[in-house]
């Protein structure tokens, strides 16, 4: 089956800690996408990449880091930096051509005590 | 600043009625816009797409229009189902511009009433 998978779905950290939220999809896309959701405020983009080993901040890359050494793979580490990191993190993949839709994840909850 | 905007949080309908969701854009170069449908702790799931090059797209109980002069599209659900009770996004890109990149409203909750 193809698609979009992130893992954990629930994390818990401890304040002060960095933490990877993991996103692998199997859709042979090329770009990947990684989004925001606070309650009221809709979906803001973190980091996008278009292609292997090249990505872009978004509207909120502030505290946020990512990689792209893989097609298949496009991490997001939330740091220490981040200064209101519990939020519900979703993934998504695109072909990155024009009038294409972006498939996503199923999300991963992460919450900071 | 921001680029496309949902301004109903909510609506309410009644089965078997039509649902009219509504969503305005400010950036003249969005020319693909998109609707997501989503419950909660779920990712979005796509529902409908316009390019700016159309004014309407039909897909089933799904329709969405585009006024492109308006700056405003809007995602007509007829007839409505208990089912489509969910979160809906509007989104758009602007891939000739080269930055690949999706910029999504805040939502709409939609409450279906059997």
């Amino acid at each position: 089956d193809g698609g979009i998978t992130q893992s954990p779905k629930y994390l818990f950290r401890k304040e002060g800690q960095n933490v990877t939220l993991s996103c692998e999809q199997n859709l042979n896309h090329d770009a990947m996408y990684w989004y925001r959701q606070d309650p009221g405020q809709g979906l803001r983009l973190i980091y996008y990449s278009q292609i292997v080993n090249d990505f872009q901040k978004g509207d909120i890359a502030e505290g946020y880091s990512v990689s792209r050494e893989k097609k298949e793979s496009f991490p997001l580490t939330v740091t220490s930096a981040q200064k209101n990191p519990t939020a519900f993190y979703l993934c998504a993949s695109s072909v990155g051509r024009k009038d294409t839709e972006a498939f996503f994840g199923q999300g991963t909850r992460l919450t900071v005590v | 600043d921001q680029q496309v905007k949902q301004n109903s949080p909510s609506l309410s309908v009644q089965e078997g009625r039509i649902s009219i969701l509504n969503c305005d854009y400010t950036n003249s170069m969005f020319d693909y816009f998109l609707w997501y449908k989503k419950y909660p702790a779920e990712g979005p799931t796509f529902l409908i797409s316009i390019s700016s090059i159309k004014d309407k797209n039909e897909d089933g109980r799904f329709t969405v229009f585009l006024n492109k002069s308006a700056k405003h599209l809007s995602l007509h659900i007829v007839p409505s189902q208990p089912g489509d009770s969910a979160v809906y996004f509007c989104a758009a890109s602007a891939f000739p511009t080269g930055t690949y990149k999706y910029i999504f409203g805040t939502g709409t909750r939609l409450k279906v009433l059997a």
